[in-house]
């Protein structure tokens, strides 16, 4: 079974407007984390943002902001003002387990077009 | 303030030769992981390494490839015998702790299998 879906493949957006991307996640841990990450056409991995599961605020970095529904396992990145820059790959994924092996699930990812 | 350190960047192997993936983890980080990416794909757990252990490598192939994390010295992936579809990026990630904080990544290593 899927642990982490993001059903948009691609998203476009007009510049300066805000754009919300879709993730979902499937975990019967209580502890869990939850990220985002940009992936550029260059190829690195950059940490947008992070939200654990006891974290009753949704996280906000900047621009961004995880809209966090626990009880809908849902966990949105909100990109505010979208620039040009803003146009990648995003990926949407989640760290579960609070003993060894924190490995990371990742999403299949949402390419975002943000158009002049 | 050297972040994760990955090399080579771009590696390619004829069909059959070894891959051999550094990572230098961020100063004062002892926990690696390892992920593979393949074109159009998200990222897939490999393996996570603390200093000279193995904590989990559920998802390493159980043949051809290995890893480690030695006292001294970067981590290393290793892939033996290459065959075409091994072709990927591979990204090494390192975090100060096993907890639930984000971990760092490298920029990633390009293998192509020729």
């Amino acid at each position: 079974a899927q642990k982490i879906t993001q059903t948009q493949p691609g998203m476009f957006v007009q510049e300066k407007e805000a754009v919300t991307l879709d993730c979902t996640y499937d975990t019967s841990d209580q502890s869990y984390g939850l990220f985002w990450y940009k992936q550029p056409s260059s190829g690195e991995m950059i940490f947008l943002i992070y939200q654990g599961s006891y974290d009753e605020q949704n996280a906000t970095e900047g621009r961004y902001s995880l809209n966090f529904q626990k009880a809908r396992k849902s966990a949105n990145l909100v990109i505010s003002a979208s620039q040009l820059g803003d146009s990648a790959m995003y990926f949407c994924a989640m760290r579960e387990g609070q003993g060894g092996g924190f490995k990371t699930i990742f999403g299949a990812g949402t390419r975002l077009f943000v158009k002049a | 303030n050297a972040g994760v350190m990955q090399n080579p960047r771009h590696l390619v192997r004829r069909r059959g030769q070894e891959a051999r993936l550094r990572c230098s983890p961020m100063k004062g980080h002892s926990h690696v992981y390892w992920y593979r990416q393949l074109p159009e794909e998200g990222l897939k757990f490999m393996v996570y390494l603390q200093k000279e252990n193995i904590i989990d490598e559920s998802g390493m192939p159980k043949e051809r490839f290995s890893a480690e994390f030695p006292k001294e010295g970067p981590s290393i992936l290793r892939i033996q015998q290459v065959v075409r579809g091994d072709s990927a990026a591979y990204f090494c990630a390192s975090s100060p702790n096993g907890r639930n904080t984000e971990a760092f990544f490298g920029q990633g290593t390009r293998l192509t299998v020729v």
